[in-house]
């Protein structure tokens, strides 16, 4: 099986612009949940799908969304961008909704904010 | 935050050595996790244990968690060059309706040949 894919994989883009990450999960999964991970902070948990609503939300401003498909791809979006956005986006996946599934993790997004 | 705590920050050891790690989390868990990151790459899964458990293994780890102390180590044995990397331990919150997981600071191994 082919694991969880994001892309891209790196991203330069300035203040003030918006940006679109995307997360394909593994075949047959159906929850994807998105992580910022920066030096400063850690990772902090952003938002998790399941079957096209959202459950769950992190501690993020409104700059942060994302949305689900009906095929469990997953997108999330940065508008206005600033300087504090620049981090790795991890998304993960999992088949549903227990939380002693294993979270499969994606390779990330280095997003850099100039 | 909920953000838990590992100790030490950072670990240097020579390889056939153990590794030993030790996170602290905050609050009440169904089940805590450890991963590991190859430099700044994804998370790779590495075991699960429950809050109904105290000790795991699985190959050369062994994971140990403590609910009275809100604590768990993770014990690598006779270490590899390629077992450097960071490694998170994640718990999941029993009063999340949710499915998110509060990550650690991160324990920096480094395994010298």
């Amino acid at each position: 099986k082919a694991g969880v894919t994001q892309t891209p994989r790196y991203l330069i883009k300035t203040r003030g612009q918006q940006v679109t990450l995307s997360c394909s999960p593994i075949s047959g999964h159906r929850s994807v949940s998105w992580y910022q991970q920066t030096p400063g902070q850690g990772l902090q948990f952003l938002f998790e799908y399941f079957s096209e609503t959202q459950r769950n939300k992190g501690n993020f401003p409104g700059r942060f969304s994302g949305r689900q498909f009906s095929n469990s791809r997953s997108e999330m979006n940065v508008s206005t961008l600033e300087l504090g956005d620049s981090a790795l986006y991890l998304c993960a996946s999992s088949w549903g909704t227990d939380k002693s599934e294993t979270q499969y993790f994606g390779p990330g997004t280095r997003l850099l904010v100039l | 935050s909920q953000q838990g705590e590992e100790d030490p920050q950072a670990l240097s050891i020579q390889e056939g050595e153990n590794a030993t790690m030790n996170c602290s989390y905050k609050t009440s868990i169904n089940n805590l996790q450890w991963y590991r990151q190859n430099s700044g790459r994804g998370l790779v899964h590495l075991i699960l244990i429950r809050s109904n458990e105290r000790e795991k293994h699985s190959g050369r780890l062994r994971v140990t968690l403590d609910t009275s102390k809100k604590s768990s180590s993770l014990l690598i044995t006779a270490s590899r060059a390629a077992d450097t990397a960071s490694y998170f331990c994640a718990t999941d919150s029993r009063w999340d309706t949710g499915n998110q997981f509060y990550f650690g600071t991160g324990t920096s191994l480094t395994v010298i040949p």
